[in-house]
């Protein structure tokens, strides 16, 4: 299995709204990484984890809140988010830090702030 | 601040010639990567270039890696429109990312 699975594929949200995207890779990797991702820009890195602690937070509001319950799982919770959070969320996953470890990435969730 | 720099952002190929996309980061950085991504898809790893000369081939691409000019280039050999996507190189283990090479291939 060579896969980084993200529930759910789209979603469409209230501003008001609680909402959590999910991550999972069974791939044994130890290090998670969330993206965010705008139409026509590159990924910017949101968090990571590595070894179920959270290594890097760069800057990004209170609204996302990480969580990862355990070395195959990642989650997103998103409350009280705006109109333009609206982005691709992209999951990757990679072995470890090692600068030899390739990132795969799952196929994101489409997220949508009205 | 560290920037990654691509060029060009836009390239039309014909098939069958050759195109290189440029890529200029400003700090030192042993670790490169190429990316590939499909319209509303996630990111394909192409490439880890490692280290000063590295080169990596696979299919028409080929990578390549100067440390210190701090530029790595994307070959791109007898373009065929299976080639068409966004590319993206990005340096450091978390990735910085390019802001990408938007790439179609007409016949």
């Amino acid at each position: 299995d060579t896969e980084v699975t993200q529930t759910p594929k789209h979603l469409v949200m209230g501003m008001t709204n609680k909402k959590s995207l999910k991550c999972e890779q069974h791939m044994g990797h130890r290090a998670m990484y969330w993206y965010k991702q705008k139409a026509k820009k590159p990924p910017e890195l949101m968090f990571v984890y590595s070894y179920e602690k959270l290594s890097i937070n760069e800057s990004v509001p209170s609204r996302f809140s990480p969580e990862c319950p355990n070395s195959s799982l990642l989650n997103l919770h998103l409350h009280a988010l705006q109109p333009e959070d609206s982005a691709l969320y992209l999951c990757a996953s990679s072995q470890g830090n090692s600068p030899k470890d390739k990132l795969f990435f799952g196929s994101g969730t489409q997220l949508s702030v009205l | 601040e560290l920037k990654v720099e691509q060029n060009p952002l836009f390239l039309s190929m014909q098939e069958g010639k050759n195109y290189t996309i440029y890529c200029n980061y400003s700090t030192t950085s042993d670790r490169l990567y190429w990316y590939r991504q499909d319209p509303g898809k996630s990111l394909e790893s192409l490439f880890v270039l490692l280290s000063n000369g590295a080169v990596k081939q696979e299919g028409r691409l080929m990578a390549s890696l100067d440390t210190k000019a701090r530029l790595s280039t994307l070959h791109i050999t007898a373009a065929v429109h299976d080639l068409s996507a966004t590319y993206f190189c990005a340096v450091r283990g978390n990735l910085i990312f390019g802001k990408g090479t938007k790439l179609s291939v007409k016949p």
